[in-house]
């Protein structure tokens, strides 16, 4: 079965630090997403991707975020200077139409 | 804005009886989703309910949709160990393009 595949699984960065994190969509899939997992809470909405686009995004994602489809097969989404409360473990997800999601196994990003 | 609450938001209960997880929304939505998550896992799809009176079973799990009354339910029967997990449903808003998510509900099977 097709699956999102996000690198790195774990990162632990220094507060201030720009981190990239790295999504490869399921091939045929036309529309990206980011969210947010802060432990132990609710899944978050970040931001959505068409059309090489940004088509929503939530108050979350405010100047330090940005997102890019570099080479028509990764998604990235580049946070520019990391603050504690970035910790959170960030799930990357594709769909074929604008339903039935598939999301990637996470990436835990821990600020120090 | 689109506000999504589930309760309860934990659940303990013993295997082999029955229990129902609720799933409320703010707003009108055609599309609600139910998701299972294992610890520091991502999360997997186990419905998407498309249309008010959409009701999907798979195992010992059954998810229905009342559009009307802005409600979804998960119901658990005779329920086994393996189902301990944290149980999410999300709603997808009119325009799209984007879910929003119920706190999700920790459930626990004692053997």
């Amino acid at each position: 079965e097709p699956e999102v595949t996000q690198t790195p699984s774990h990162q632990v960065t220094q507060m201030g630090q720009e981190v990239i994190l790295r999504c490869v969509p399921i091939s045929n899939h036309l529309y990206f997403y980011w969210y947010r997992q802060i432990l132990g809470q609710k899944v978050e909405f970040l931001v959505s991707f068409y059309n090489n686009e940004i088509s929503e995004k939530s108050e979350i994602f405010d100047d330090q975020f940005s997102v890019e489809r570099p080479d028509g097969s990764n998604f990235t989404l580049k946070i520019r200077s990391t603050k504690l409360e970035d910790s959170a473990m960030y799930f990357c997800a594709s769909s074929e139409r604008r339903y039935g999601y598939t999301f990637g196994s996470g990436t835990r990003l821990t600020v120090v | 804005e689109l506000k999504v609450e589930q309760n309860p938001l934990f659940l303990s209960m013993q295997e082999g009886k029955n229990y129902t997880i609720y799933c409320n929304y703010s707003t009108t939505s055609d599309r609600l989703y139910w998701y299972r998550q294992d610890p520091g896992k991502s999360l997997e799809s186990l419905f998407v309910l498309l249309s008010n009176g959409a009701v999907k079973q798979e195992g010992r799990l059954m998810a229905s949709l009342d559009t009307k009354a802005r409600l979804s339910t998960l119901h658990i029967t005779a329920a086994v160990h393996d189902l301990s997990a944290t149980y999410f449903c999300a709603v997808e808003g009119n325009a799209g393009n984007m879910l929003t998510f119920g706190g999700g509900t920790r459930l626990m099977v004692k053997p």
